[in-house]
């Protein structure tokens, strides 16, 4: 059974700083592995997606990592902005199915 | 235009109730999931369809039965509501074959509440 793993829960830091969110998998046969961030009383929006004979993903200031081998992917994010607050989901792709951690909750102060 | 839309958005209702909600998606997506958020946050799959068949059922009780009358269209039907029932239910949409994991699209999450 997949589990995937996010720590920590939440993470506090300053404008401008460039951060890495981490994410870990159980079963490293997998279709893809997606991030999402989640506003609060809102629903998901896709952030990045990432095939598994990918490596990593870009889209502006994020960049997002795949280590299918280790059971591990990043998602970078350059220049940290107030806006960026919101949590972050990793979700493991395997067929139709997305297995999601808890995900981390990530406060960018002023 | 909304592209994944759920309704209603809040629901609140007493234990042993029955209620449905309703997800349509206008992005032409062939297959369509129900998640359920519990209070800590986690994300869990429930169901999907693809063209209106279903693929996945993770072991939900039956008092929950999904319906899609036709591919733009998964509404969730909760019979005999139980106070564990309540959470944020999401639907959410992709494009493709089944089997294909792709991006999905979320829709705003319906907030039940059984009293």
């Amino acid at each position: 059974k997949q589990e995937v793993t996010q720590i920590p829960a939440a993470l506090s830091v300053p404008e401008g700083e460039n951060l890495v969110l981490n994410c870990s998998f159980t079963d490293s046969a997998i279709y893809n592995l997606q991030w999402f961030r989640q506003d609060p009383g809102k629903g998901l929006t896709s952030l990045l997606l990432i095939q598994s004979s990918q490596r990593e993903q870009t889209s502006g200031r994020l960049n997002a990592s795949l280590d299918k081998s280790s059971g591990r992917s990043t998602l970078y994010i350059a220049a940290s902005q107030p806006g960026d607050s919101a949590t972050y989901l990793c979700a493991v792709g395997e067929g139709d199915k997305l297995t999601f951690g808890k995900g981390i909750t990530l406060s960018v102060r002023p | 235009d909304t592209a994944v839309s759920q309704t209603p958005k809040y629901l609140v209702t007493q234990m042993g109730n029955d209620k449905s909600i309703k997800c349509e998606q206008n992005l032409g997506h062939d297959t369509m999931y129900w998640y359920k958020q519990d209070s800590k946050k986690f994300l869990k799959i429930m169901f999907s369809y693809n063209n209106k068949e279903l693929i996945i059922n993770e072991t939900v009780p039956n008092r929950f039965s999904p319906k899609s009358p036709d591919k733009a269209h998964l509404n969730l039907h909760i019979n005999s509501l139980e106070l564990g029932d309540s959470a944020v239910y999401f639907c959410a949409s992709s494009q493709g074959v089944a089997g294909e994991a792709e991006t999905q699209y979320f829709g705003p999450g319906t907030r039940l509440l059984v009293l």
